[in-house]
């Protein structure tokens, strides 16, 4: 089974533009996660979709938006874009979600995205 | 508040000897732990998971895990280290939000180096 699939795997931007980046999950998961990764804030939850509808959303602002389509694929899009939003986005499928427990997430190897 | 804390930012072994990289967990309820480990520029792979049942949970390459209710701990240990061991490890706890699915917590990490 190929992984989860992230592009791009690195983007340049300046402030104030916006971005959106891609996952596709491993066949036949329902449910994509998106985590942001920083040296000095470590992995942080940014929201959960499952079967289309957002199930949970982490504490950033509104800025931060997403969406999944039917075949469980899921954008990120990040607004406005300011100097500390540069990170490792890194998107995680799993099978049922994170409510249950004999889902573990399977990651995929991230967007390295860099705000100048 | 819900949190997951790796004491150490750094451990170091020689290859050849045991290996613990320590995890310890603050959570309402019934603790699902997990450990994912992360090489450069790459995502998270996951390792091991505990959900009930032995306190010594089995996992990938070698690895094994700890669950201490007690203590709080879920420590992740291999008895003869590899350099190729040598990554950042995540130590992270399921959360439930009510009628919101959850979401992972992870600890800061520990960076693992193992010296030939």
């Amino acid at each position: 089974k190929a992984g989860v699939t992230q592009t791009p795997r690195y983007l340049i931007k300046t402030r104030g533009q916006q971005v959106t980046l891609s996952c596709s999950p491993i066949s036949g998961h329902r449910s994509v996660s998106w985590y942001q990764q920083t040296p000095g804030q470590g992995l942080q939850f940014l929201f959960e979709y499952f079967s289309e509808t957002q199930r949970n959303k982490g504490n950033f602002p509104g800025r931060f938006s997403g969406r999944q389509f039917s075949n469980s694929r899921s954008e990120m899009n990040v607004s406005t874009l300011e100097l500390g939003d540069s990170a490792l986005y890194l998107c995680a499928s799993s099978l049922d979600g994170t409510s249950s427990y004999n889902s573990p997430l399977h990651f995929g190897n991230g967007t390295r995205l860099t705000v100048t | 508040a819900q949190s997951v804390a790796q004491p150490e930012d750094q451990v170091n072994v020689a290859e050849g000897n045991p290996l613990t990289v320590k995890c310890t967990y603050s959570v309402s309820g019934n603790p699902y732990l997990f450990w994912y480990v992360q090489y450069p520029n790459r995502g998270l792979q996951f390792l091991l998971k505990y959900i009930t049942g032995d306190n010594l949970v089995k996992g990938s390459y070698g690895f094994e895990a700890e669950f201490n209710k007690s203590q709080t701990s879920f420590h992740l240990k291999k008895p003869s280290a590899l350099v190729s061991d040598s990554a950042l490890y995540f130590c992270a706890v399921r959360v439930l939000i009510y009628n919101q699915g959850g979401k992972l917590i992870f600890g800061q990490g520990t960076e693992l180096s193992v010296k030939p």
